[in-house]
């Protein structure tokens, strides 16, 4: 079974411009998760989605946004980037297990640079 | 609110040595607990599980036993290879079951 896919794998970008990342789940998986991994503040959550509905956010500002297809392909948008915004972003999909635990599956990530 | 707590690394060790990297949390409720291992240049791999108390998860010698008593769940191996070099994250799921909160990382250095 193909694994988490994220493109592009590595992008750069000037302030100010904004950017829209992609991620296809593994097949039957419908919960697609964002993080952000930075050396300064580590992981962190950026949003979650099911069947086209987010259904947990994280603490990032507006400027951070996201949306699922009926594919349960995602995408994640950041507008007016800022140089803080250069990162990893992790793309994690997951199918609810028998025990009732997400267990989440992650893709390569996508590098962005900010300059 | 919840949060992960591991030791900071860097954990450098000779091959065949013993590992352990410490893990400690804090939630409301009983959250899932979580290893996964990064290596240099790709995303983040599942190495283990547990789901509830006294569980014991296990993948590729490495092992961790869900402590609810200690709020613990340290991450061992008997005898590591250069291969385990990586970075370790700990982490738990949060009360809705749909983000992950992870520690810091703990990067270890294995040489032979």
């Amino acid at each position: 079974k193909a694994g988490v896919t994220q493109t592009p794998r590595y992008l750069i970008k000037t302030r100010g411009q904004q950017v829209t990342l992609s991620c296809s789940p593994i097949s039957g998986h419908r919960s697609v998760s964002w993080y952000q991994q930075t050396p300064g503040q580590g992981l962190q959550f950026l949003f979650e989605y099911f069947s086209e509905t987010q259904r947990n956010k994280g603490n990032f500002p507006g400027r951070f946004s996201g949306r699922q297809f009926s594919n349960s392909r995602s995408e994640m948008n950041v507008s007016t980037l800022e140089l803080g915004d250069s990162a990893l972003y992790l793309c994690a999909s997951s199918l609810f297990g028998v025990t009732g635990s997400y267990e989440q599956y992650f893709g390569p990530g996508t590098r962005l640079t900010v300059t | 609110g919840d949060s992960v707590t591991q030791m900071e690394g860097p954990v450098t060790l000779s091959e065949e040595a013993c590992l352990t990297i410490n893990c400690t949390y804090t939630a409301t409720g009983y959250p899932s607990l979580f290893w996964y291992v990064q290596y240099p240049g790709e995303g983040l791999q599942l190495l283990l599980k547990a789901t509830k108390a006294d569980d014991k998860g296990s993948n590729k010698g490495f092992e961790a036993t869900y402590r609810k008593e200690t709020t613990s769940f340290h991450l061992e191996k008997g005898s590591v290879q250069v291969s385990d070099s990586a970075v370790y994250f700990c982490a738990l799921s949060d009360q809705a079951g749909t983000a992950l909160i992870f520690g810091k990382g703990t990067t270890l250095s294995v040489s032979s």
